[in-house]
């Protein structure tokens, strides 16, 4: 079974300009989470999706972030303009149920990260 | 709102010597309590968990954590250290009383080196 994908693995852009992250979750995963580590800092919820509908996206630092998932398969997260403090690993993770349902075990899946570099 | 704390950025430890990563945490309910490693250029794995139940949990790779409720910590703890044990560990929380702010999900602390020394 595969894994979380993400891509691309690393973005190098100027300020400005626009970036768009990939992931595609485990097959039959109706959450999908998006998170952000900037470095050396903790890794920060960004949104959560069911399906395709948003179901928290408190996280989100402001309107220059957008994130779908259409048809509740793959999601992108676009980045437009970015700015210097954009830069960071953008995480993305999976799960079937919401944790605290009765017989999850609990854990996301996390995919290897994209890692953006605003300059 | 939940939070977690791992006070110590980076952890050295000499091959096969016990270690310990620490991690404490503060919830408003009964929390859930997740370890993840992150081995360079990877994804994060999940190692272990915390629910209900006994409070010493054994994850993967010969991992253990204890949870401490009156403590509110759940250290990281292995017998013997392997240097293929190199790797940035994340502690996470879940506070079932807790809706929105990103609380379907886990909250993170930041993550603390472990260096695993020949």
């Amino acid at each position: 079974e595969a894994g979380v994908t993400q891509f691309p693995s690393h973005s190098v852009i100027e300020k400005g300009q626009t970036v768009t992250l990939r992931c595609d979750p485990i097959s039959g995963h109706d959450n999908l989470y998006w998170y952000r580590r900037v470095m050396g800092k903790e890794i920060k919820f960004l949104l959560h999706f069911v399906k395709e509908s948003k179901q928290d996206e408190s996280g989100m630092p402001n309107n220059r972030f957008l994130a779908e998932r259409t048809g509740g398969t793959y999601s992108t997260l676009k980045v437009q303009p970015a700015e210097l403090e954009d830069s960071g690993v953008y995480f993305c993770a999976s799960s079937q149920k919401q944790l605290w349902n009765s017989g999850n075990t609990g854990e996301l899946f996390f995919g290897e990260g994209s890692r953006l570099t605003v300059l | 709102a939940q939070s977690v704390a791992q006070p110590e950025d980076q952890v050295n430890v000499a091959e096969g010597n016990p270690l310990t990563v620490k991690c404490t945490y503060s919830v408003s309910g009964n929390p859930y309590l997740f370890w993840y490693v992150q081995y360079p250029n990877r994804g994060l794995q999940f190692l272990l968990k915390y629910i209900t139940g006994d409070n010493l949990v054994k994850g993967s790779y010969g991992f253990e954590a204890e949870f401490n409720k009156s403590q509110t910590s759940f250290h990281l703890k292995k017998p013997s250290a392997l240097v293929s044990d190199s790797a940035l560990y994340f502690c996470a929380v879940r506070d079932p009383m807790y809706s929105g702010g990103g609380a379907d999900g886990l909250t993170f602390g930041k993550g603390t080196h472990l260096i695993i020394q020949p």
